[in-house]
């Protein structure tokens, strides 16, 4: 069966501060791979996506950046955090086929101060 | 662009009453749907997924409809229990494997 991972759970970073968000997937091969970023009381908003390695779609002008150095491993970075960073982070998988479903992993909520 | 809506916000029902949540969303030309639910301060688990060929889709307790024409969805709880509780969400695909998600319904099943 197929599993998700994402760490850290919680991080609390100062302002300027470099972060590095880490979603493993196991289980499956090729899959697309999924930032999201949940801002108190708003929606989803995707952040990036990836349908292979090296492959990056950026959705949203920021300051983060997503690499896929290895086919099942999606790093969500950036060089300095901002207060508008804060928020809860979630990785997503699926496989191109018939259904299409979305999988989601638990998270990580992340609080610049 | 895009968008998706969801009404109410938030919803509160007595256990053991059916409820109907609603999603609309601006493009009819959507390859299929899902409906999620997420707990607070958890990721999300997929409930149903319907695609754009399908009027409805069933798991257990669960119904999800779909109206392309209208731009409506609607997930369907029956004989709801205090375990429902959470935020549910919608999100179409509009064809190009990404999903846009609505801002959710926070459903309060009330023991």
């Amino acid at each position: 069966s197929q599993t998700i991972h994402q760490w850290p759970a919680t991080l609390v970073q100062p302002v300027g501060s470099p972060l590095s968000l880490e979603c493993t997937v196991e289980g499956t091969s090729n899959p697309n791979l999924y930032w999201y970023r949940q801002a108190a009381g708003r929606g989803l908003q995707l952040l990036f996506y990836s349908v292979g390695i090296g492959q990056i779609s950026s959705e949203v002008p920021q300051n983060l950046s997503a690499s896929r150095p290895q086919d099942r491993q999606f790093i969500l970075s950036s060089k300095k955090l901002l207060l508008s960073d804060s928020g809860f982070y979630l990785c997503a998988w699926s496989v191109v086929g018939i259904e299409e479903t979305q999988y989601f992993g638990p998270g990580t909520r992340l609080l610049v101060l | 662009k895009q968008e998706v809506t969801q009404i109410p916000a938030a919803l509160s029902v007595p256990e053991g009453e059916n409820l109907v949540l609603n999603c609309s969303f601006t493009d009819s030309a959507i390859y299929n749907l899902q409906w999620f639910r997420q707990d607070p301060g958890k990721g999300l688990t997929s409930l149903l997924l319907i695609q754009s060929s399908q009027r409805e889709q069933t798991s257990g307790r669960l119904n999800a409809s779909l109206d392309k024409s209208s731009g409506r969805s609607t997930l369907y709880i029956a004989a709801s229990q205090p375990g429902d509780s959470a935020t549910y969400l919608c999100a179409p695909n509009f064809g190009n494997e990404k999903l846009t998600f609505g801002t959710g319904t926070r459903l309060t099943i009330i023991p």
